[in-house]
Order: structure tokens, then C-alpha cells, then sequence
């Protein structure tokens, strides 16, 4: 159970976009289209983004996507804005006895 | 509207044990999986234990696997998890989550573990 890999940081102006990637094997991230993103604001619990590699719940904007390819997922939040500003974890079902594994996480800075 | 509340957090010996719950309510509480996730300050997330709707399918993070133990009360609405034999390593932010994409989370409970 190792963690999935995400880069520390990540930056962006307003109006543009920043992709984060997700890091995993076939045994976690590649093995199933489970991959979950979160946002996490400073001493506020996390929000979930993305669900099942692609799907948005209610009431997240469009700005955020996510896309799979192999053992690495990805998510792109477009039209930055100031509120986008916080950190960003990936987590992926790992297999059977609902195991699951998260990523370090990605500090995204809007400069 | 999904509340979930965790208590049961506070300062403990290592060594001791601790019992964390997590009361829900705004949904049908018996036809999801529910997970424990943890928190260590100023660090990541980690997943530390989900439990399936029937209790059927249970798993733990290696880190506390034969020492922590997740239960659920489907007539109560609550989760638990009781962690024995604690460690330093074990302070965290234990927060409930909802469901197979953690849909939903509480506030989360302090679990600090010093002598």
C-alpha cells in the first residue's frame, strides 16, 4: 500500500489552467476507473471534485475535469480562480476488502 | 442534508486504546460503505480503514492493521473504529468519510498520542 504519487506543487495565473497528475500501478490506479480527486482548504475537511476518473457530483464547476491514461490520472482545473487556491489529493480503490489508497497531494497556488 | 459527526478523540498514553465514532444521518446509512480516513499535522491524507454496507467486506492500511478495528451499528447510524495498542505515529485528524468515492466527510476527531 504506497502512497500515489503527486507533484508537491503546482501553480497557475487567473484564466489559465493547471493539470495535476496521479501516480499509481496496476494494482490501484490502472487496475480500476475508481480514482477520486479532493480539495482541501486550510483547517477545512475535503471536498470531493472527481469521482470515478471523470464524473463531477453537483455543484462542482465545469472548470474541473479528470482523465485517466494507464496507471496515471489527471486533473486539470481550467479558468483558475482565486478560490481554486488549496490542496489537492487523488485517491484510488486498491483492490478487494475495500482497500484504498490516496495520493501525497498537490499544494495548487494561484499567483 | 448528509451530517457526519465523529467524537471520541483526545489525548492518549501510548500504548492505550482509544474508541472513535462517527454518528450519520441524511441518508440511508445502511446502503453504503463508510471509511476512516486520517490526517497526521501538516501532512496528507491516509486511508486507514472502509467498511461495506453488511460489514462483509472490511480493510485496514497496513500501518494499523491488527490494531485498529472498524464496526459499524446500521440500527444506530454510527462507525466506529477502535484502535488498541496506539503509537505516536497514530496522531491525526480521524475523520468519517461516506460511500466508495468519500462523497461526504465530518470535521474529524483529534487523536493526539504522547506521553
Amino acid at each position: 500500500q504506497s502512497a500515489l504519487t503527486q507533484p508537491p506543487s503546482a501553480s497557475g495565473s487567473p484564466g489559465q489552467s493547471v493539470t495535476i497528475s496521479c501516480t499509481g500501478t496496476s494494482s490501484d490506479v490502472g487496475g480500476y476507473n475508481y480514482v477520486s480527486w479532493y480539495q482541501q482548504h486550510p483547517g477545512k475537511a475535503p471536498k470531493l471534485m472527481i469521482y470515478e476518473v471523470s464524473k463531477r457530483p453537483s455543484g462542482v464547476p465545469d472548470r474541473f475535469s479528470g482523465s485517466k491514461s494507464g496507471n496515471t490520472a489527471s486533473l486539470t482545473v481550467s479558468g483558475l480562480q482565486a478560490e481554486d487556491e488549496a490542496d489537492y489529493y487523488c485517491s484510488s480503490y486498491a483492490g478487494s476488502n475495500n482497500l484504498y489508497v490516496f495520493g501525497t497531494g498537490t499544494k495548487v497556488t494561484v499567483l | 442534508e448528509v451530517q457526519l459527526v465523529e467524537s471520541g478523540g483526545g489525548l492518549v498514553q501510548p500504548g492505550r486504546s482509544l474508541r472513535l465514532s462517527c454518528a450519520a444521518s441524511g441518508f440511508t446509512f445502511d446502503d453504503y460503505a463508510m471509511h476512516w480516513v486520517r490526517q497526521a499535522p501538516g501532512k496528507g491524507l491516509e486511508w486507514v480503514s472502509g467498511i461495506s454496507w453488511n460489514s462483509g467486506s472490511i480493510g485496514y492500511a497496513d500501518s494499523v492493521k491488527g490494531r485498529f478495528t472498524i464496526s459499524r451499528d446500521n440500527a444506530k447510524n454510527s462507525l466506529y473504529l477502535q484502535m488498541n495498542s496506539l503509537r505516536a505515529e497514530d496522531t491525526a485528524l480521524y475523520y468519517c468519510a461516506k460511500g466508495r468515492g468519500f462523497d461526504y466527510w465530518g470535521q474529524g476527531t483529534l487523536v493526539t498520542v504522547s506521553s
